[in-house]
């Protein structure tokens, strides 16, 4: 069955690095989404990407954040300078559709030190 | 906006004894709801939806969930629990229509089955 691959499953920075979070979604699927999900607290959405373009984000996804699509496969989510309250889960999800299911990758555990 | 509530933090159930864990809902116009369920060191597996049509749906591994419009919920059951069933649940909600994709997650509830 298809999933959602994240890589890697758990990074360690220092603060004030820059890190860059993979996901490969789904082959055939046209929507792309980040979610977070500090320690112990609710699954907050990030960002989503459609057509190559933010379709829409949250007021966490300020400027430390970017997304790309740099290739046919994969989807990235850059954090230019690290914080450490930005250490979380984080989570990619794709989509056939908008209003359809989203499929889940396992997450990248960020800790930043 | 659009919210979501889970009442409990954890649901203590027997195994072989039905099931509850409560999600309520807040949001413009018609719902879309989903479960998710999350085993350690895991990502979310989809559960189930409601999109529209039957009130009551059914999703994998036996659980299903019955969306209650003038109450706002949609609560998640399973007739008969197992330990495998342990694990941690999120409801979340989407607005229909154009412009509102994102899913708004529930702070989740842990399903403890014991023997």
């Amino acid at each position: 069955e298809p999933e959602v691959t994240q890589t890697p499953s758990h990074q360690v920075t220092q603060m004030g690095q820059e890190v860059i979070l993979r996901c490969v979604p789904i082959s055939n699927h046209l929507y792309f989404y980040w979610y977070r999900q500090i320690l112990g607290q609710k699954v907050e959405f990030l960002v989503s990407f459609y057509n190559n373009e933010i379709s829409e984000k949250s007021e966490i996804f300020d400027d430390q954040f970017s997304v790309e699509r740099p290739d046919g496969s994969n989807f990235t989510l850059k954090i230019r300078s690290t914080k450490l309250e930005d250490s979380a889960m984080y989570f990619c999800a794709s989509s056939p559709v908008r209003e359809n299911i989203q499929y889940f990758g396992a997450g990248t555990r960020l800790s930043v030190l | 906006a659009q919210s979501v509530a889970q009442p409990e933090d954890q649901v203590n159930v027997a195994e072989g004894n039905p099931l509850t864990v409560k999600c309520t809902y807040s949001v413009s116009g018609n719902p879309y709801l989903f479960w998710y369920v999350q085993y350690p060191n895991r990502g979310l597996q989809f559960l189930l939806k409601y999109i529209t049509g039957d009130n009551l749906v059914k999703g994998s591994y036996g659980f299903e969930a019955e969306f209650n419009k003038s109450q706002t919920s949609f609560h998640l059951k399973k007739p008969s629990a197992l330990v495998s069933d342990s694990a941690l649940y999120f409801c979340a909600v989407r607005a229909s229509g154009s412009g509102y994709s994102t899913l708004t997650f529930g702070k989740g509830t842990m399903l403890l089955v014991s023997p």
